[in-house]
């Protein structure tokens, strides 16, 4: 059964940094490509980041590029997003996703239960 | 960027009726669409990919159709644990989009 855990949300004053982990079990994780995918209260989704399976690539939105950077180590299982610069409007609750379909066709496959980020001071 | 627009925002129905879904892209999409259902409090689920394709463990009242611009979720007849709110997503063109949600509500 695929699984993916995050931790790592908490209140962060604007301006201020911080680390998102995802634990991933259940699949060939350095055989996939990961995401984080973001969901501010009441809004829709948005996909922030996604690395390759190998840690070549990665791609950003225009809205978090130079401030967030995603990451993976392969041995551990786990991906992880690092946000600085955080504002306001990075408010979310942010999903590590797994994903499906072909290169730069991507689809979100699977996906963890969320975790909470609040900025504000 | 490929714009998705869904229709109605909120479907009022009741168990037991049909609910068709639009999504509609600024651009063809070549049927790279995707299909979400997201419950109260919890993570979005995949449901559909490749414009019909369901996804593992997925219900066979939900379908997916459409081809070009124009897309369809249909829910054949509701179970109480369809209320939900679904979300399209394009795959076919850098950056990755997804509409802005259809909220299934119970009647």
């Amino acid at each position: 059964e695929v699984q993916l855990v995050e931790s790592g949300g908490n209140l962060i004053q604007p301006g201020g940094s911080l680390r998102l982990s995802c634990a991933a079990s259940g699949f060939a994780f350095g055989y996939n490509a990961m995401s984080w995918v973001r969901q501010a209260p009441g809004k829709g989704l948005e996909w922030v980041a996604i690395m390759t399976s190998n840690g070549q690539s990665r791609y950003y939105a225009d809205s978090v590029r130079g401030r967030f950077i995603i990451s993976r180590d392969n041995s551990e299982s786990t991906l992880y997003l690092q946000m600085n610069s955080l504002r306001a409007d990075d408010t979310a609750v942010y999903y590590c996703a797994k994903l499906g379909g072909n290169y730069l066709h991507w689809n979100f496959d699977y996906w963890g239960q969320g975790a909470l980020v609040t900025v504000s001071s | 960027e490929i714009v998705l627009t869904q229709t109605p925002a909120t479907l009022s129905l009741s168990p037991g009726e049909r609910a068709t879904l639009s999504c509609r892209a600024s651009q063809t999409v070549n049927g790279d669409l995707v299909w979400y259902q997201q419950k109260p409090g919890q993570a979005p689920r995949l449901l559909i990919s490749g414009t019909s394709d369901r996804a593992t463990g997925i219900p066979a009242r939900f379908s997916g159709g459409g081809s070009g611009t124009d897309f369809t979720l249909t829910i054949t007849s509701l179970e109480r644990e369809d209320f939900a709110v679904y979300y399209c997503q394009q795959r076919s063109n850098w950056p990755l989009t997804f509409g802005g949600g259809t909220k299934v509500e119970m009647k």
